[in-house]
């Protein structure tokens, strides 16, 4: 069965500055890998995901998460964030086994300060 | 056009009241999804329909009853209300039962048992 790991449960970051969300997975098979946003009072929308292919891949609002095999991970990056990128963030991840379910991760709080 | 619509926004009763909620999508998609999400962000899956079959069914109390009368609608009804089901609910729809598929949430009911 799969799982996933959201490594920091909030992440404080002064506007402009660079910002890494960290996403580890397990899975005995093949995966699929999400990034979702949800900003407050709000239902979660997709940022980015990972189906094949290159394991860089860049979303909305200039994210980008770079898959890596051999470390089980799916890190969310963004090189200088601004304060409308206050949101909670969630990983996910599904696979050929999961029985047509996504799992979400417990969500990253980034919180942009000025 | 909102996507995936919810109503109501906000749900506020009783303890052992019965209440529901009602989902519709627009997007022509397959698939639809209810999730719960705690206090904590937490977001776990609860049902799936896709084209009005049912086809997850996590462990959730037989309290709670989705019915799905086309395959653009996904109604939640929960007897006998208890504290803990207290959360925000979400609603969300893809466009095939795939692994692959992009979810799309609508805005969340947020329910508050007293």
């Amino acid at each position: 069965a799969q799982s996933v790991t959201q490594l920091d449960s909030q992440v404080p970051v002064f506007e402009e500055a660079p910002v890494e969300l960290r996403c580890n997975y397990s899975s005995s098979v093949s995966v699929y890998l999400f990034w979702y946003v949800q900003y407050p009072n709000q239902g979660l929308q997709l940022l980015l995901k990972y189906l094949s292919g290159s394991t860089l891949v860049k979303g909305i609002n200039g994210f980008e998460a770079e898959f890596n095999k051999s470390q089980t991970s799916f890190h969310l990056r963004k090189p200088s964030v601004h304060i409308s990128d206050t949101a909670e963030y969630f990983c996910a991840v599904s696979d050929l086994t999961g029985g047509f379910k996504t799992i979400f991760g417990a969500g990253t709080r980034l919180f942009v300060k000025a | 056009d909102t996507a995936v619509s919810q109503t109501p926004k906000y749900l506020v009763t009783q303890m052992g009241n019965d209440k529901s909620i009602k989902c519709e999508q627009n997007l022509g998609h397959d698939t639809m999804y209810w999730y719960k999400q705690d206090s904590k962000k937490f977001l776990k899956i609860m049902f799936s329909y896709n084209n009005k079959e049912l086809i997850i069914n996590e462990t959730v109390p037989n309290r709670f009853s989705p019915k799905s009368p086309d395959k653009a609608h996904l109604n939640l009804h929960i007897n006998s209300l208890e504290l803990g089901d207290s959360a925000v609910y979400f609603c969300a729809s893809s466009l095939g039962t795939g692994e692959t598929d992009t979810q799309y949430f609508g805005p969340g009911t947020r329910l508050t048992v007293l």
